[in-house]
């Protein structure tokens, strides 16, 4: 199975700031890492696949990059909604593995 | 638009099943693989298996592939999830979701999620 690492585990921040967080895979994959967005007791939101490419209605502060096992997930000016919890996706084998999710905080 | 609309919370007893619906509406349904995700309490997402709706293949992540059975019914565009041997550490909410015409691609849409409690 291919492992996902996360990091940070949680990071507290400032609307206007930019944030980033990165993935880890336990081996080289494609692209096919996804990002995904968590509120408190709502079902998650898909925001990016294919590493860089945002779902349709995405706003362009989200961003994904990267490539082989280490891929980044950032927002360039974090709005009031955006505070939740992020997580990555591998589906470039079974099973698809998540990361263990990023908090993203108020400061 | 795009839905995917979950059968409602269930309280099971331990060695009980369950069986949690997902309807799909506003696209071709054989069309593009569902995935099911399970979210225990306060933790993080896990990825469950997926199904075909076209063929009806499935994959099963090892730690559910001898107690979960995903089925289809294109009659009514519904997947089911049933879980067999229930435990309290199943207690979770379960999310069907939309994956994409081949298996190897990204979930865009999710189901508002099922609450399942396990207790005696």
């Amino acid at each position: 199975d291919i492992q996902m690492t996360q990091s940070p585990s949680s990071l507290c921040a400032s609307v206007g700031d930019r944030v980033t967080i990165t993935c880890r895979t336990s081996q080289v994959i494609t692209n096919y890492v996804a990002w995904f967005q968590q509120k408190p007791g709502k079902a998650p939101k898909s925001l990016i696949y294919a590493a860089s490419n945002l779902q349709s209605g995405v706003p362009s502060r989200f961003s994904g990059s990267g490539s082989g096992r280490d891929f980044n997930f950032t927002i360039s000016s974090l709005q009031p909604e955006d505070f939740a919890t992020y997580y990555c996706q591998q589906y470039n084998s079974y099973p698809f593995t998540f990361g263990p999710g990023t908090k993203v905080d108020v400061k | 638009q795009v839905q995917l609309e979950q059968s409602g919370a269930e309280v099971k007893k331990p060695g009980a099943s369950v069986k949690v619906s997902c309807k799909a509406s506003g696209y071709t349904f054989t069309s593009y693989y569902l995935h099911w995700v399970r979210q225990a309490p306060g933790q993080g997402l896990e990825w469950m298996g997926i199904i075909s709706p076209f063929s009806g293949s499935t994959w099963y992540t090892q730690k559910f592939r001898n107690r979960v059975t995903m089925t289809g019914d294109t009659s009514t565009s519904t997947v089911f999830m049933e879980m067999s041997g229930l435990r309290s550490e199943d207690t979770a909410v379960y999310y069907c979701a939309r994956g994409g015409g081949i298996s190897t691609s990204a979930i865009d849409n999710w189901g508002q999620g099922t609450l399942v409690t396990v207790s005696s």
